[in-house]
Parts: C-alpha cells; sequence; structure tokens
C-alpha cells in the first residue's frame, strides 16, 4: 500500500504487505529528517532519522528515502506486522535537531488482516 | 535506549486552577527540553524551547506568561499552564535532546489535560 500527498490521513494494507508512507516537507532549508510513531495516547517513538546529504537510509524494517529536489520524505516499512499500526509522523529541522521539530500532518496507519 | 518521563500522565481540573506538569530526563542530561501540544486527530506543534539555567523561547502565538517554564536542572523542566480555561484542554507532550547535531529528540508519554 502506498500514502500519497501531505493530507492523507488513513493508510490501509494487509498484514504482511510493504508500506510506503509520504511527506512532503516545507522548508528547503531542513537538514534533518526524523520519522516518528504515534501510538493511542503515547508520545512519539523515534523510528528513524536522516541527514540532507543522504538520500537513503535503511533500519531494521524500514528505510527512509529522501528527494531533496522535490522535498519529500518516504518511509517504507517491509512485512508490515499488526504492531504497525500507528500514526506515523514525519518531522524536519533546520538545525540538526538541536532545534524543535516541525512535525508533517501524519498518516494513520491501519493494518488488515 | 533514551528515556524520557512526564508526570502526571492524566489530570482533570476545573477552569481557573494551575497545572504543572514536569518532564524528566532519566538516562542523559538535556541540555534542552521541548513542550509541545497536541489537539485530537492532530500533529504536533512546537510551544516553547526550554534550556537549562536560562530563559525558554517560545513560539509564536503562545503565550509565556500563560504557559511558565522552568528548567532548574539537566533533568527536569516544568511547564505550568496558569488559569486553565476549558481551550487549553489539550495533550502536552516534551522531548529531550541532548543538545548535539543530527540526534533525535526522544519524547515522553504525554499529559492529558481536560479543564471543566
Amino acid at each position: 500500500g502506498e500514502s500519497v500527498g501531505l493530507h492523507l490521513p488513513t493508510l490501509s494494507v494487509q498484514e504482511g504487505d510493504n508500506s510506503i508512507i509520504n511527506c512532503a516537507y516545507s522548508n528547503s532549508a531542513s537538514d534533518y529528517f526524523i520519522w516518528y510513531k504515534q501510538e493511542s495516547g503515547k508520545g512519539p517513538q523515534f523510528i528513524i532519522d536522516i541527514r540532507s546529504n543522504m538520500d537513503k537510509r535503511q533500519g531494521q524494517r524500514v528505510t527512509v528515502l529522501l528527494n531533496k529536489t522535490v522535498k519529500h520524505l518516504s518511509l517504507q516499512i517491509a512485512a508490515t506486522q499488526p504492531g504497525d499500526s500507528a500514526v506515523y509522523f514525519c518531522a524536519e529541522n533546520i538545525r540538526g535537531g538541536a532545534d524543535g521539530l516541525t512535525f508533517g500532518k501524519g498518516t494513520h496507519l491501519i493494518i488488515q488482516p | 535506549g533514551a528515556v524520557v518521563s512526564q508526570h502526571p500522565s492524566w489530570v482533570i481540573c476545573k477552569s481557573g486552577t494551575s497545572v504543572k506538569i514536569e518532564c524528566r530526563s532519566l538516562d542523559f542530561q538535556a541540555t534542552t527540553m521541548f513542550w509541545y501540544r497536541q489537539f485530537p486527530k492532530q500533529s504536533l506543534m512546537l510551544m516553547a524551547t526550554s534550556n537549562e539555567g536560562s530563559k525558554a523561547t517560545y513560539e509564536q502565538g503562545v503565550e509565556k506568561d500563560k504557559f511558565l517554564i522552568n528548567h532548574a536542572s539537566l533533568t527536569l523542566s516544568t511547564l505550568t499552564v496558569t488559569s486553565a480555561h476549558p481551550e487549553d484542554s489539550s495533550f502536552y507532550i516534551c522531548s529531550a535532546s541532548r543538545g548535539q547535531l543530527n540526534q533525535p529528540q526522544h519524547f515522553g508519554d504525554g499529559t492529558r489535560l481536560s479543564i471543566l
């Protein structure tokens, strides 16, 4: 499953499929980007980050892609599991995370059995 | 991993009451802490930046006299919502940073504030 655009609030995928969550950021001066996962009633949990001098970074089951030309960020989750159900936010920063973060609107990922 | 603790996790109080929320960095010294607010089904919005031993920096539109921030030590920042009203009801979340570049902020589990 794939989400497109900043304003798509919900993405529904089958368990075991790959998920792609997209984010368009606003500030061309941003140099550090982070993906967070937020479960209901909890604070954001760090997933993966990427600096502006990179275009791809991989973690465990997750990959972040950065396209600075079009100011686009994506999070790919491989083999989606029920525990991946949450709201996912991208966040940007212009001083490598030293300042407060600007969050995107979020995408609610729903896993279908 | 880094752990940030917030207390209380949930508070209900009457209009006009002042409420203090604590944010603690449990396993590292946080030179900078941040306070965010999140309304239902919305994103997090930065309210202010709290620096140990100095005055907080507030984002545009956030009243510094209403949201008092104190960062007296490298492991504790407090946010006091003074004379709270129903429109202040929200989810308040803090984060802590080691102050190093290209390091993620770590978030607490938030405080649900409900003003009656």
